[in-house]
């Protein structure tokens, strides 16, 4: 059973297009999370949701929206994708209390075009 | 500054030596430390997490931790060509749903 899963795996698009990246953990956690690693391995927070609540949204272009439907599902649309928007999209999950281990998904590698 | 700083590497270590992973974090509110690795192409997993100030040992893995002085490390003893990967420190920041990571040591395990 995957803990923290994420679809697709791969994403190639042409500039310009909306796409969406959806994941799921079956952990019981309350927190998810968005992370971006770019091509210099650099893993970067996106924006962090507590149950539904947004609490965290970095420096992030609105072209990127994320929405958590239910404490368990953290999805994110990108508008209008550019070339700089190519990278690894990694989803994780934590639980706020009890030192707050993040556990990731494999990952969403988005090619744009 | 940044928020986590870790030398870049590649960190070069003959197979059987101590490989020495060093972190240091600018967030003095950060609770918990957790050390990631990463192989190439996959995602990031937990090794190792330390809470408290001084040395937690689980198998080959040592963390290392100083609160006063903004320091984490790892240590990996034994080194086996299957640690060569990426090594993600990673603090959990004073605001609790905030983990932040470094970016990365690449460890090479010479046989």
């Amino acid at each position: 059973d995957t803990a923290v899963s994420q679809t697709p795996k791969y994403l190639v698009t042409q500039m310009g297009n909306d796409k969406s990246i959806k994941c799921e953990q079956n952990l019981g956690h309350d927190t998810m999370y968005w992370y971006k690693q770019d091509s210099k391995k650099f893993l970067k927070i996106m924006f962090s949701y507590n149950n539904k609540e947004l609490i965290i949204n970095e420096t992030v272009p609105n072209r990127f929206s994320p929405k958590s439907p239910d404490k368990a599902h953290l999805n994110l649309h990108i508008n209008s994708l550019e070339l700089g928007d190519s990278a690894v999209y990694f989803c994780a999950s934590s639980q706020q209390s009890g030192g707050g281990v993040a556990f990731f998904g494999q990952g969403t590698r988005l090619t744009v075009v | 500054q940044k928020e986590v700083e870790q030398n870049s590497g590649p960190l070069s270590v003959p197979e059987g030596a101590i490989a020495s992973l060093n972190c240091t974090y600018s967030d003095r509110g950060s609770q918990s430390f957790f050390w990631y690795r990463q192989y190439s192409g996959k995602s990031p997993e937990l090794i190792m997490f330390i809470y408290s100030n001084g040395d937690k040992e689980d198998g080959r893995f040592t963390a290392q931790l100083n609160k006063a002085s903004q320091y984490v490390s790892l240590l990996i003893r034994d080194s086996q060509p299957s640690d060569s990967a990426t090594y993600l420190c990673a603090p959990r920041g004073g605001s609790a749903s905030k983990i932040i990571f470094g970016s990365g040591t690449r460890l090479s395990i010479r046989p």
